[in-house]
């Protein structure tokens, strides 16, 4: 069964730096890509970015609002997936999601951990 | 990158079908097979239920099927149950690495 599992949401401030981490088991994780989703409560989802395996280059992408505060990363001997915030900002109070990343689709989930950058 | 255009809101009785369109542009949905569609009930996580504009992952009931059309996709439910009743949002690739959502559409079951 795959079980996709974040933590390290939390209050933090504005400007501050906070670092989440998803396990996974279940699947191969070195072969998969993967993703982060977050939404803001009530709000629709938003795709954050998302890492490629390392046998198809492992490097990442990122939607425009992050691009240059966050940072997607991985550890295969771990089986776990990062996402490193910096800068963070009041528009980035959300549920972020772990996902896997399949064919163009987000075919498993995380439960999602909340992050709220409040002062 | 902007967000695909859903409606807000749609609604039907029991048994009745529906379909929720998704709207981009020759960018995005109408660019590429890479639509996928997901359902979310209140405080849960998303559950796809469509991927590459038209299959149907194992599991997901075959009342719900994909369809597109130049830079439009849609979503049909039919045989409405009480448990559709939930969030939907179409997905896309938008090009150059980038992917965007659709702004959702909340189904009420009557």
């Amino acid at each position: 069964e795959v079980q996709l599992v974040e933590s390290g949401g939390g209050l933090v401030k504005p400007g501050g730096s906070l670092r989440l981490s998803c396990a996974a088991s279940g699947f191969t994780f070195p072969n998969a890509w993967m993703s982060w989703v977050r939404q803001v409560p009530g709000k629709g989802l938003e795709w954050v970015g998302l890492i490629k395996s390392k046998t198809d280059g492992g490097t990442a992408d990122y939607a425009a609002p992050v691009k240059g505060r966050f940072t997607i990363s991985r550890d295969d001997s771990e089986n776990t997936l990062y996402l490193q915030m910096n800068s963070l900002k009041t528009e980035d109070t959300a549920v972020y999601y772990c996902t896997t990343a399949h064919q163009g689709a987000f075919n498993y989930w995380g439960q999602g951990t909340l992050v709220t950058v409040s002062s | 990158q902007s967000a695909l255009t859903q409606p807000a809101s749609v609604s039907a009785s029991p048994g009745q079908s529906i379909t929720i369109s998704c709207t981009g542009t020759s960018s995005d949905v109408g660019n590429y097979n890479l639509v996928s569609w997901y359902q979310q009930h209140p405080g849960k996580a998303p559950k796809l239920m469509i991927y590459e504009d038209n299959k149907r992952p194992s599991g997901v009931s075959n009342r719900f099927s994909g369809s597109k059309s130049d830079n439009t996709a849609s979503l049909t439910i039919s045989g409405l149950q009480a448990e559709d009743e939930a969030d939907y949002y179409c997905y896309s690739y938008a090009g150059s690495s980038t992917w965007v959502f659709g702004g959702g559409t909340k189904l009420t079951v009557l």
